[in-house]
């Protein structure tokens, strides 16, 4: 059965900090990893990583995937109050139409 | 371009009771698959519907079912509802083999007294 861990599961950071989200997984046949924010309901969606050791970057926010460890981090700097939210990591197997496995995730609170 | 929508936004419901949940997938998409998030908890894949079809299951009882219409609109009902079903249930839409673009609604909150 797939499986999906994430540290920490809340984090408390003032406004400037650097963060970094962990999450490991374990999929049969993997075919990708997605991060998601959930801020009030809805998830919406942040990366997708298929390849080992391509970051993917977005503004402030940025992610990589190790296969060989099988994790993937998510980096958040210059931290914003914006910023606050559950990040969510999921992981995809390639026979799997599309069915999602996610991590508990992990609440980010960040203070002015 | 309306995204993803859910009806109703919140519900409260008896124990024993039965549920059905609405979704409207974004234009366009033709798959729509449910999850159920506890509080506190990630999202649990309940079942996708394609082509009217239930393709896929995860580990949720008989209880929970559901059904796709024509127009790729779907429902999820619930059966003889328990306390633990409380939980924000989220709806997300993708076109075929463009799966790993999925987009959520806002969930419908069920509260189960």
């Amino acid at each position: 059965e797939d499986k999906v861990v994430q540290s920490p599961l809340s984090l408390v950071v003032h406004e400037g900090d650097t963060v970094t989200l962990n999450c490991s997984y374990e999929v049969t046949n993997f075919r990708s990893l997605l991060w998601y924010k959930q801020e009030k309901k809805a998830p919406t969606f942040l990366f997708m990583l298929t390849s080992s050791g391509i970051e993917k970057k977005s503004g402030r926010l940025s992610s990589i995937l190790d296969k060989k460890e099988l994790f993937s981090i998510l980096n958040i700097t210059a931290t914003q109050t914006g910023d606050s939210a559950i990040y969510l990591c999921a992981v995809m197997g390639d026979t799997s139409y599309g069915k999602l496995t996610f991590g508990q995730g992990t609440i980010l609170t960040v203070h002015p | 371009d309306a995204g993803v929508t859910q009806s109703p936004t919140h519900l409260i419901k008896t124990r024993g009771q039965q549920v059905t949940l609405r979704c409207s997938p974004k234009s366009g998409h033709d798959t729509v698959s449910w999850y159920q998030q506890a509080l506190g908890q990630g999202p649990q894949f309940i079942f996708q519907y394609y082509e009217e079809e239930e393709r896929q299951r995860g580990n949720f009882p008989d209880r929970f079912s559901g059904h796709q219409f024509p127009n790729y609109s779907s429902e999820l009902n619930v059966n003889a509802l328990l306390l633990g079903d409380s939980a924000l249930y989220l709806c997300a839409s993708s076109q075929d083999g463009r799966d790993y673009e999925q987009y959520f609604g806002p969930g419908t909150r069920l509260t189960v007294t």
